[in-house]
């Protein structure tokens, strides 16, 4: 049980372009989920806390604008990367939930390389 | 704001050989405490956690973990290291049970590297 998926595992896009993530909690209903990002040998960074049905929680110093971030229902979460640029490239994590203080599940990655 | 140090960046064992990932928080409360380990790639497996109670915790994979107040640690402990052990460890603190929801903050990592 409490399987997470990310659907890109990976994905090239030219500069300029947006892309979109979506993250899903296959067998559990998550009503928290988080979106992380890691550079190469580093730890995770949160980047944004979303409950579902409201607007996202972000960390300072993470654009809202850039990274829209979806929590539509009690399995989905999207972040889209708009207007991507080469500084973006990252690996994207997300994690999820079914409430406060409880275990978060992660996905296995998704790695972004904007050209 | 709660933060986590793992003094050990790489730790190298032989196979067979007991680890100890070291593990230090700083966190005003009763921490909220993980141990998640990383394969090349790959998302975060959890290993272990602590939230109360007894506080030796025992994981999957034969990794188990001691919660200690006085020394603000939760280090993680195997008695016999496999070579599929190999991968980076990620110690995490929570912030609890809030209406913000659990948030972790993760340390920079120990990766692990098995000798044969």
């Amino acid at each position: 049980g409490a399987v997470v998926s990310q659907h890109p595992s990976w994905v090239i896009c030219k500069s300029g372009t947006s892309v979109k993530i979506e993250c899903r909690s296959l067998d559990f209903q998550a009503t928290t989920m988080f979106w992380y990002r890691q550079f190469p040998k580093q730890s995770l960074m949160l980047m944004a806390t979303s409950n579902e049905g409201s607007k996202a929680t972000y960390e300072q110093g993470v654009e809202k604008d850039k990274f829209l971030i979806n929590h539509a229902s009690l399995t989905l979460s999207t972040l889209t990367v708009t207007s991507a640029h080469p500084e973006d490239s990252s690996f994207y994590i997300c994690s999820a939930s079914s409430g406060p203080g409880n275990t978060q599940y992660f996905g296995p990655g998704t790695r972004l390389t904007v050209l | 704001a709660q933060s986590v140090t793992q003094p050990d960046i790489h730790i190298t064992v032989s196979e067979g050989a007991s680890l100890e990932l070291r593990c230090n928080y700083s966190y005003g409360a009763t921490p909220y405490l993980f141990w998640y380990v990383q394969s090349p790639g790959q998302g975060l497996q959890l290993l272990l956690k602590y939230f109360s109670g007894d506080t030796l915790v025992q994981g999957i994979k034969g990794f188990e973990a001691e919660f200690k107040r006085s020394q603000s640690s939760f280090n993680l402990r195997k008695p016999s290291v496999h070579w599929s052990d190999a991968a980076e460890y990620f110690c995490a603190v929570g912030a609890g049970l809030t209406g913000g929801g659990n948030k972790l903050t993760f340390g920079t990592g120990t990766q692990l590297k098995v000798e044969l």
